[in-house]
């Protein structure tokens, strides 16, 4: 079976400081992935999403950027945070497009 | 964007009764799906209709999609207090999922 891990679970990160999120997909391969951000409160704001290694698109123009070097790996990073990058950060997997995402259990993001 | 819109926001009934959740949306959807997330946890999928179907059920789930009004609804039967959980339903359109703002369901035992 198909499993998802997203680290770490909480981070606390000053302004200006760089981030590195890692997310990490086994039992499949060639898997769509995803970035999410979720506000307190609100539904998901897809960030990110790959169909392939070194294939990136950006949904929303931002100070984060994604890289997938490997098959089954999702990196989120920033080279400065900025306040506003605060939220709970969510990635997830599907075999396809129009196909159910399964989540990992996200990171949330605290800026000081 | 947002493209789905849930109602109510929020919703408490007592254990044993039906909860139904509503999704309305704006364009042409290739399907929809809807997932459930418990506090401070990822996103579960529950069950997905395409848009030439018109109702599906899985367990104590069902799910309706109106495509001539855009909207769509989740039944749960018999809510038990381990169904409290937010609620979302997401379009899928061009193959990418834009959710909705979700509906925070309590089930008081």
């Amino acid at each position: 079976s198909q499993t998802i891990h997203q680290w770490p679970a909480t981070l606390v990160q000053p302004v200006g400081s760089p981030l590195s999120l890692e997310c990490t997909v086994e039992g499949t391969s060639n898997p769509n992935l995803y970035w999410y951000r979720q506000a307190a409160g609100r539904g998901l704001q897809l960030l990110f999403y790959s169909v392939g290694i070194g294939q990136i698109s950006s949904e929303v123009p931002q100070n984060l950027s994604a890289s997938r070097p490997q098959d089954r790996q999702f990196i989120l990073s920033s080279k400065k945070l900025l306040l506003s990058d605060s939220g709970f950060y969510l990635c997830a997997w599907s075999f396809t497009s129009n196909q159910p995402q399964h989540f990992g259990d996200g990171t949330r993001l605290s800026i000081l | 964007s947002q493209q789905g819109e849930e109602d109510p926001q929020a919703l408490s009934i007592q254990e044993g009764e039906n909860a139904t959740m509503n999704c309305s949306y704006k364009t042409s959807i290739n399907n929809l799906q809807w997932y459930r997330q418990n506090s401070g946890r990822g996103l579960v999928h529950l069950i997905l209709i395409r848009s030439n179907e018109r109702e599906k059920h899985s367990g104590r789930l069902r799910v309706t999609l109106d495509t001539s009004k855009k909207s769509s609804s989740l039944l749960i039967t018999a809510s038990r207090a381990a169904d409290t959980a937010s609620y979302f339903c997401a379009t899928d359109t061009a193959g990418k999922l834009i959710f909705g703002q979700g509906t925070t369901l309590q089930v008081k035992p």
